[in-house]
């Protein structure tokens, strides 16, 4: 099977701009979860979607949102970016969430 | 809530020594245990998991045992290979939810020297 693949895998925008992450997870897998993981804060999870359905969100801003596709294809999308959003954003899927998870290479998102 | 705390890094060891790397948690209900690595440049991979007391997991010569009485999931291996020179992340599922959000610790570096 293929693996979780992410697009694009590098990204460079300017303060107050918006971007779109995709993630496309692996055949099968109903549930997407997404984190970003930075020097200092290390890995943090933002949310997760099953069937479509937002079912568990992390402690970050609302300019942090994603959806999910019925083919359970995720997008994450960040509006008016901050330095402070430059990470690597890593999506993971598993069969039902709950258990293991398997991750994409990542996001490298640069704010300048 | 929920925490993951492992032991600090980096950590540097001679090929074929003996690797210990501490991880501890604090946790509602009944997480499953995971280890991933991290190589550089790259996602998380699984290294192995555990998903209920007592029970072992293992994989490529790594190993760690789900400890509930001292709320402990440490990764050892016998023999290190340079090969093994990433970053080593411990991790737990979220067993409150039971949904896919993982709870991580804050990593360790191990470096391994020919």
């Amino acid at each position: 099977k293929a693996g979780v693949t992410q697009t694009p895998r590098y990204l460079i925008k300017t303060r107050g701009q918006q971007v779109t992450l995709s993630c496309s997870p692996i055949s099968g897998h109903r549930s997407v979860s997404w984190y970003q993981q930075t020097p200092g804060q290390g890995l943090q999870f933002l949310f997760e979607y099953f069937s479509e359905t937002q079912r568990n969100k992390g402690n970050f801003p609302g300019r942090f949102s994603g959806r999910q596709f019925s083919n359970s294809r995720s997008e994450m999308n960040v509006s008016t970016l901050e330095l402070g959003d430059s990470a690597l954003y890593l999506c993971a899927s598993s069969p039902r969430g709950g258990d293991e998870q398997y991750f994409g290479p990542g996001t490298r998102l640069t704010v300048t | 809530g929920d925490s993951v705390t492992q032991m600090e890094g980096p950590v540097t060891l001679s090929e074929e020594a003996f690797l210990t790397i501490n991880c501890t948690y604090t946790a509602t209900g009944y997480p499953s245990l995971f280890w991933y690595v991290q190589y550089p440049g790259e996602g998380l991979q699984l290294l192995l998991k555990a998903t209920k007391a007592d029970d072992k997991g293992s994989n490529k010569g790594f190993e760690a045992t789900y400890r509930k009485e001292t709320t402990s999931f440490h990764l050892e291996k016998g023999s290190v290979q340079v090969s093994d020179s990433a970053v080593y992340f411990c991790a737990l599922s979220d067993g409150s939810s039971n949904t896919g959000k993982l709870i991580f610790g804050q990593g360790t570096t191990l470096q391994v020297k020919p």
